[in-house]
C-alpha cells in the first residue's frame, strides 16, 4: 500500500516568512513528486515537480528531494496571505502506467 | 496554455435524475482522469482514460458511468446517485499515460438531494 505522509497543520507563518511543507513517502520506487496548491473550494494547481535528488526552485519555491530518505518539502520564501491554502503533496512511480498518490494535504495559515 | 475545462460549475440533482458532466481539453493530452474529492480529503481517483480507451476503474459504482467520445472530451454520466456522493468532481489529463504530470480542472460542485 503507498502512503504519502503529511502534517494536516495549519501552519502559521507571519508574512515575509519562510514556510516549510514536508512530506514523506512508503514506496520506494517513487520517481516523480509534485506540490499542488488548493484554494479552499477549488481545484489543485500545480506548483512544483522534481524528479531527482536535490532542489528545484522556481520562484519563491523551492523544492526539494531526498529519495533515500523518502522525503521532499516546499519551502515558499517571502510568504503572502494569498499563499494560505492547502498544499498536496503527490508521488507516482511508474509502472507501465502511473497514479498520482496524493497526502492529505497541508493548510497553511500565512498571516498579515 | 495548460487548460482543463470543465461543465457545469455547480450542479444540483435529485436521487433519480440522470445528469452529465463535462470536460475538455485542448492541449493535445491522450490520458485524462475523473478524480472525486470530499471536503478535508485529498482527490481520489475514479477512472482513467487512455488514448480513449479506459484502462483504470478504481472499483467506481456503476451508478457513475464514463465516456470518452474523442481525445479532447470526458464525460461523466450520473444516475441514481446517492447523498453521499455530493463532491466536488475533478477532471484532469496529462501527455499520456507515462508522463506523470496532471493539469486538474476547475471541478463541478455536485450536490445530490
Amino acid at each position: 500500500q503507498k502512503e504519502v505522509e503529511q502534517n494536516s497543520g495549519p501552519l502559521s507563518v507571519p508574512e515575509g516568512a519562510i514556510a516549510s511543507l514536508n512530506c514523506t513517502y512508503s514506496d520506494r520506487v517513487s520517481q516523480s513528486f509534485f506540490w499542488y496548491r488548493q484554494y479552499s473550494g477549488k481545484s489543485p494547481e500545480l506548483i512544483m515537480s522534481i524528479y531527482s535528488n536535490g532542489d528545484k526552485e522556481d520562484g519563491r519555491f523551492t523544492a526539494q528531494l531526498n529519495k533515500a530518505s523518502q522525503y521532499v518539502s516546499l519551502l515558499i520564501r517571502d510568504s503572502q496571505p494569498s499563499d494560505s491554502a492547502t498544499y498536496l503533496c503527490a508521488v507516482t512511480a511508474f509502472s507501465g502506467y502511473s497514479t498520482l498518490t496524493f497526502g492529505k494535504g497541508t493548510m497553511l495559515l500565512v498571516s498579515p | 496554455d495548460t487548460e482543463v475545462t470543465q461543465t457545469p460549475k455547480h450542479l444540483v440533482m435529485g436521487m433519480t435524475n440522470k445528469k452529465s458532466l463535462k470536460c475538455e481539453q485542448h492541449m493535445g493530452h491522450r490520458a485524462m482522469y475523473w478524480y472525486k474529492q470530499k471536503a478535508k480529503k485529498p482527490p481520489e481517483l475514479m477512472f482513467v482514460y487512455s488514448y480513449e480507451k479506459l484502462s483504470i476503474n478504481e472499483s467506481v459504482p456503476s451508478r457513475f458511468s464514463p465516456e470518452c467520445p474523442n481525445s479532447s472530451l470526458l464525460n461523466l454520466h450520473l444516475h441514481a446517485l446517492q447523498p453521499e456522493d455530493s463532491a466536488l468532481y475533478l477532471c484532469a489529463s496529462s501527455q499520456d499515460r507515462s508522463t506523470d504530470t496532471q493539469y486538474f480542472g476547475p471541478g463541478t460542485r455536485l450536490t445530490v438531494l
